[in-house]
């Protein structure tokens, strides 16, 4: 069964470390979100990706915050610095077609001490 | 923009019906999703519905009316393991419907 898989599961840090979080989306899948999600917020887009372009971050902090994507099989979303309130839980998810659902990773739970 | 909104808690007993609700305020719109998330896992979808009616999944069903900006998901004959967060999710004409906006979630707790 084809899986989006993120990397790591979990990472516990200090405030000002650079973080950089993984997502190897669905072979054939064209299409990579980047989401954050805490519980005053919600579900939050933070950047999408089509074929390898980015599309829209204007969810995304763009000071601290960068995601690329260097090859059709790994996304990465980093954090630099980082600082308390980016704790959350992070999900990639892919999708293969606009009208076909997204697949969610397992999300990385990231704390900011 | 957009904005929706659905309860943030159900309550339900093993073997009954229970409805969520979801109402949508969008500038346009391409259809509505449902995703299920249990705590600590990731979202996973559970339907779709681009046009109005009833699309029915085994014990699901979601039903969306766009004259109305509504939709539900429908579960029947509840078991335990429906115990999880449930969200609505638009694709509506910002970016070309290429995105999801979702809604807050609701909890849906299944007692026995």
């Amino acid at each position: 069964d084809a899986r989006v898989t993120q990397t790591p599961r979990h990472k516990v840090t200090e405030m000002g470390q650079e973080v950089t979080m993984r997502c190897q989306p669905i072979l054939g899948h064209n299409t990579v979100f980047w989401y954050r999600q805490t519980m005053m917020q919600g579900l939050e887009l933070l950047a999408y990706f089509r074929n390898r372009a980015p599309l829209d971050d204007s969810g995304m902090p763009k000071d601290r915050f960068s995601a690329e994507m260097p090859d059709a099989t790994l996304a990465t979303l980093k954090i630099q610095p980082s600082e308390p309130r980016d704790s959350a839980v992070y999900f990639c998810a892919s999708r293969q077609g606009a009208n076909q659902p997204q697949h969610f990773g397992d999300g990385t739970r990231l704390s900011i001490l | 923009g957009q904005s929706l909104e659905q309860p943030s808690e159900v309550t339900a007993v093993e073997g009954a019906i229970v409805q969520i609700n979801c109402t949508y305020q969008t500038s346009g719109f391409y259809g509505l999703s449902w995703y299920q998330q249990h705590d600590g896992g990731a979202p996973t979808f559970l339907s779709y519905n681009g046009l109005d009616g009833l699309e029915e999944t085994g014990r699901f069903s979601s039903f969306l009316s766009r004259s109305d900006s509504y939709g539900y998901l429908l579960l029947q004959e509840l078991q335990m393991k429906d115990s999880a967060s449930y969200f609505c999710a638009v694709r509506d004409q910002d970016n070309a419907g290429n995105m999801l906006t979702f809604g807050g979630g609701t909890r849906l707790m299944v007692k026995p």
